[in-house]
C-alpha cells in the first residue's frame, strides 16, 4: 500500500539555525499537510497546501513557516530561526479528497529537537 | 468552529475485556469523523472513518465506531482486548464542505492493556 514518507526521522539542530522538514506524499494525492505534536500534547494543524498554494494555515504558522512543492513529488516544510519551543514532532499528511470523505494519511513523523 | 473531546486521557482494560473510548464532538455542519491510531514511535494510522453513509463504521484490528446524532458522540469500541491494541487512540472531525480542510483531533487517550 502507497505511504507518506517523511526524512529525516530525528532532526536535531541548534535554536535560531534554519532546518527543512521532508515529506513525499502519495503519488496521486492533491492535497497536502503539516501538522506537529509537541510531547504529551495533542496533534494540532499547521497548514495545508493545493495547486502550489497555501489554502490555510493556523496561528502557528507564523513568518519563520514556509512550505513548498519544489517538485513533483517532494513537499517541504522549513523553520527559517528554530526556537526551543520549535521541538516537535513534525507529520507531513496527503490526501486524494476528489472523492468526498476521503481520509489524510500520515508518515511516521520527524522528531525536531532544538538545542 | 469543530472540535472534539476525548474523555479520559489514559484507559485501563484487561486483556480480553470490552475496549470503550469515548469522542464527542461539535460541529455546526454534519462532520467527517475519524479515529487514528499511534503505536509508540510511530505515526497516525486511520482506524476508522465516518463519512455519514453507515452510522455503525468498522474498522481495522476489529475496532468498531458508531455515529450519534443525537448526542453528538462517536465513541470506539472493541469486543476484545489484546496486548498490541496498547496505544494512543485520537478522534479527529473534519469540515466536509471544504476538500482540503484541515482536521482537528483531540487530546488523545491512551490506552493500557492489563495482563
Amino acid at each position: 500500500e502507497p505511504e507518506v514518507t517523511q526524512t529525516p526521522s530525528h532532526q536535531v539542530t541548534q535554536m535560531g539555525q534554519e532546518v527543512i522538514l521532508r515529506c513525499v506524499p502519495i503519488s496521486n494525492h492533491l492535497y497536502f499537510y503539516w501538522y506537529r505534536q509537541i510531547l504529551g500534547q495533542k496533534v494540532e494543524f499547521l497548514v495545508s497546501f493545493y495547486n502550489n498554494e497555501i489554502s490555510e494555515k493556523s496561528e502557528i504558522f507564523d513568518d519563520q513557516f514556509s512550505v513548498e512543492r519544489p517538485d513533483g513529488s517532494n513537499f517541504t516544510l522549513k523553520i527559517r530561526s528554530t526556537k526551543l519551543e520549535d521541538s516537535a514532532m513534525y507529520f507531513c499528511a496527503s490526501s486524494d479528497q476528489d472523492r468526498a470523505g476521503q481520509p489524510q494519511h500520515f508518515g511516521d513523523g520527524t522528531r525536531l529537537s532544538i538545542l | 468552529a469543530q472540535s472534539v473531546t476525548q474523555l479520559g486521557s489514559h484507559v485501563s482494560v484487561s486483556e480480553g475485556a470490552l475496549v470503550l473510548l469515548r469522542c464527542n464532538y461539535s460541529s455546526s455542519v454534519p462532520p467527517y469523523l475519524f479515529w487514528y491510531v499511534q503505536y509508540p514511535n510511530q505515526g497516525l494510522q486511520l482506524l476508522l472513518k465516518y463519512t455519514s453513509a453507515a452510522t455503525l463504521v468498522k474498522g481495522i484490528n476489529g475496532f468498531e465506531a458508531e455515529f450519534k446524532k443525537s448526542e453528538t458522540s462517536f465513541h470506539l469500541t472493541k469486543p476484545s482486548a489484546h496486548m498490541s491494541d496498547a496505544a494512543e487512540y485520537f478522534c479527529a472531525v473534519s469540515d466536509r464542505r471544504n476538500r482540503d480542510d484541515k482536521i482537528i483531533f483531540g487530546k488523545g487517550t491512551r490506552l493500557h492493556i492489563l495482563p
